[in-house]
């Protein structure tokens, strides 16, 4: 099974709303990535936070981590029309060795 | 810095025939990922390298699947014959350390009919 699993799968929202993605995991991890796929594209890597990090920024990006709940959450703030992509969690498992795990993805579409 | 580079970006092929996908990794990264991605399965993981050698194959479908990295700058994945539910993208990323950013090539859309 999947690592990491986003909710929701797609969520769609108007130009200068916020978007908020969740993700869960299963193990313990070393640290947690987001990155973004735009159609037809490969994945662009977006912030990484590390276990004994609560919270980072990164623009209008702002990733939570809360390893009691195993879960994360990406906020997108103000959203514009080109944050339209599917986005992705990827957890390093302390498990795992030296290989990243990819979430199931949500896919974001902004209106314009 | 060009990133990474995969060779070709489109293929499509003939069931039963031979098809090799090519990855130029950045310039000084240690690791190099060969993912593949489908609706069904998503992202997948199917090999890895660690200074050119292949620390990880457990995500190779089977044995019709094949990959290699003769040197730090570049690697092929191979299928040997090739089958209609080989079709999907095939990603290249390296990495400077294995648990830090992944840079990921632009993919190979291989279409087996």
């Amino acid at each position: 099974s999947q690592q990491g699993e986003e909710d929701p799968q797609a969520l769609s929202i108007q130009e200068g709303e916020n978007a908020t993605m969740n993700c869960s995991y299963k193990t313990s991890i070393n640290n947690l990535q987001w990155y973004r796929q735009n159609s037809g594209r490969g994945l662009v890597h977006l912030i990484l936070i590390r276990s004994n990090e609560r919270e980072k920024h990164s623009g209008r990006l702002r990733v939570t981590l809360d390893t009691s709940k195993k879960s994360s959450s990406l906020l997108i703030t103000a959203s514009r029309a080109a944050d339209t992509a599917s986005y992705f969690c990827a957890t390093d498992a302390k498990s795992s060795g030296d290989k990243l795990t990819f979430g199931t993805g949500t896919r974001l579409a902004v209106r314009p | 810095d060009a990133g990474v580079i995969q060779s070709p970006r489109h293929e499509v092929t003939e069931m039963g025939q031979e098809v090799t996908l090519r990855c130029k990794p950045i310039s000084g990264h240690d690791y190099l990922f060969w993912y593949r991605q489908t609706m069904m399965r998503g992202l997948e993981l199917l090999i890895y390298f660690n200074n050119n050698v292949p620390i990880d194959d457990s995500g190779m479908p089977e044995d019709r699947f094949s990959a290699k990295m003769p040197n730090a700058s570049f690697s092929t994945l191979k299928i040997q014959p090739s089958e209609p539910r080989d079709s999907a993208v095939y990603f290249c990323a390296s990495s400077g350390t294995s648990r830090e950013t992944q840079y990921f090539g632009p993919g190979t859309r291989l279409l087996v009919l």
